[in-house]
Order: C-alpha cells, then structure tokens, then sequence
C-alpha cells in the first residue's frame, strides 16, 4: 500500500526557517517524481515545487512565489522527501502535502500525504 | 504560467442530478488535466486524469471530457458522499490548480 507521511509543521515567526519530511512506503520512491502543493486556511491547492527523480539528475522546480526561499531534496535510501523553508512569511502559512506524480506519462497525482500544517505569525 | 479558472465557484444540488463543471485553461494544454475531490481536513483525491480517463476505483458516474483550453467534469447522479470540492489541475507545464469549485445540498 502505498503511504506517504509528512511532518514537521508546527508555529513559526516570520522570517524563520521549517523544515518539512515526507516519509514515503509502499513504493519505489528513486522512480518517481515527488511534488510539494500547499493550501492556505480556506482557500485552494498550489503547486509549491517538484524534484525529479535520479535518472532525471534529481533537478528541481519552484513556484514563483517561493523560488529563492524553499529547497525541496530527497534523500532515496531513505525513501524521503524534504522542504527546507526559509524567509517565511505570514502568507507561507498553510497545509503541506507532498504528492507523487504518476510518472513521465502524466505529471498528475496519484497519491498525497494528509498534509502538516505550517503557521507563520508572531 | 498557465492560469486555470473554474465555474461555477460554488454550485448547489440534489441528490440524483446530474452536475457538470467546467474548467478552463489560458492557453492550450492538450488533454493534460486532471481532476481531484477534496473533502474538509483531507487531502485530495484523483478522480480523472487526462482529461477524460477514469482511475481505477473511482465510480463510473464520474467523467471528464475536452481537450485545449476548455474542460468539463459531469457527476451523472449526484450521490451524497460526492458533495465536495472539485479542483482541476493542468500538467502541461508544471503544475497549475483551479480555483475549485463547491458541491453543495440544494
């Protein structure tokens, strides 16, 4: 069965860093790309960034609105995926849900974590 | 980027309808959509994916159709566990959600 556990959300002040895993089973996670989507209170889904997989360099790709501030890596022997935020800011605060794409036949999500929420106030 | 828009945002029905929501994207994306339900305090969940295929395990009353910019998803009867949001998301480059649109009890 294919699982995907994130943590480390938690309370943070503006400016500060977080940094978020996502624990992956069920699966073999070198394969696939794994993507990064947040949803703020009340509102809807937005794509944060992605990491491709080894055979693909394992580069990365960022949303506009955290590009500079948030660095997803993963670690494959640990079946891991990680956001490291840094600069946050007020409007960062939301639910983090890491998803894995299907593969390089459709860039959708086919499995998603249940979320760690990241509030950013002081 | 390539800007997705939902309609309606917000759409009231009854058990047994048929409900059709559509999707929009700026400019042509193929058929690389999908569509997901979100229920309150859960993660998404796909229902369709490239436009109109169906993922496995996900009630047949549920289809997509459409290619380029201009999509729909038709609930055929509307049952009481699909009242929910309904996000579409392109694919085509990267990754861009709609706003989403609420199922709700007429």
């Amino acid at each position: 069965e294919v699982q995907l556990v994130e943590s480390g959300g938690g309370l943070v002040q503006p400016g500060g860093s977080l940094r978020l895993s996502c624990a992956a089973s069920g699966f073999t996670f070198s394969d696939h790309y794994m993507d990064w989507v947040r949803q703020a209170p009340g509102k809807g889904l937005e794509w944060v960034g992605r990491t491709r997989n080894k055979a693909n360099s394992y580069t990365t790709e960022y949303a506009a609105s955290v590009k500079g501030r948030f660095t997803i890596s993963r670690d494959d022997s640990k079946n891991s995926l990680y956001l490291q935020m840094n600069s946050l800011k007020t409007e960062d605060t939301a639910v983090y849900y890491c998803a894995r794409v299907y593969d390089s036949s459709g860039y959708y999500y086919d499995y998603w974590g249940q979320g760690t929420l990241v509030t950013v106030s002081s | 980027d390539i800007q997705m828009t939902q309609s309606p945002s917000t759409l009231s029905a009854s058990v047994g309808d048929r409900v059709t929501i559509t999707c929009r994207a700026s400019q042509s994306i193929s058929s690389w959509l999908a569509w997901y339900q979100q229920k309150p305090g859960k993660a998404p969940k796909l229902l369709i994916y490239k436009a109109s295929s169906l993922e496995s395990g996900v009630p047949s009353r549920f289809s997509g159709s459409g290619s380029g910019t201009e999509f729909t998803l038709t609930i055929s009867s509307l049952q009481p566990d699909d009242f929910a949001t309904y996000y579409c998301q392109q694919y085509n480059s990267y990754s861009t959600f709609g706003p989403g649109t609420k199922v709700d009890i007429k």
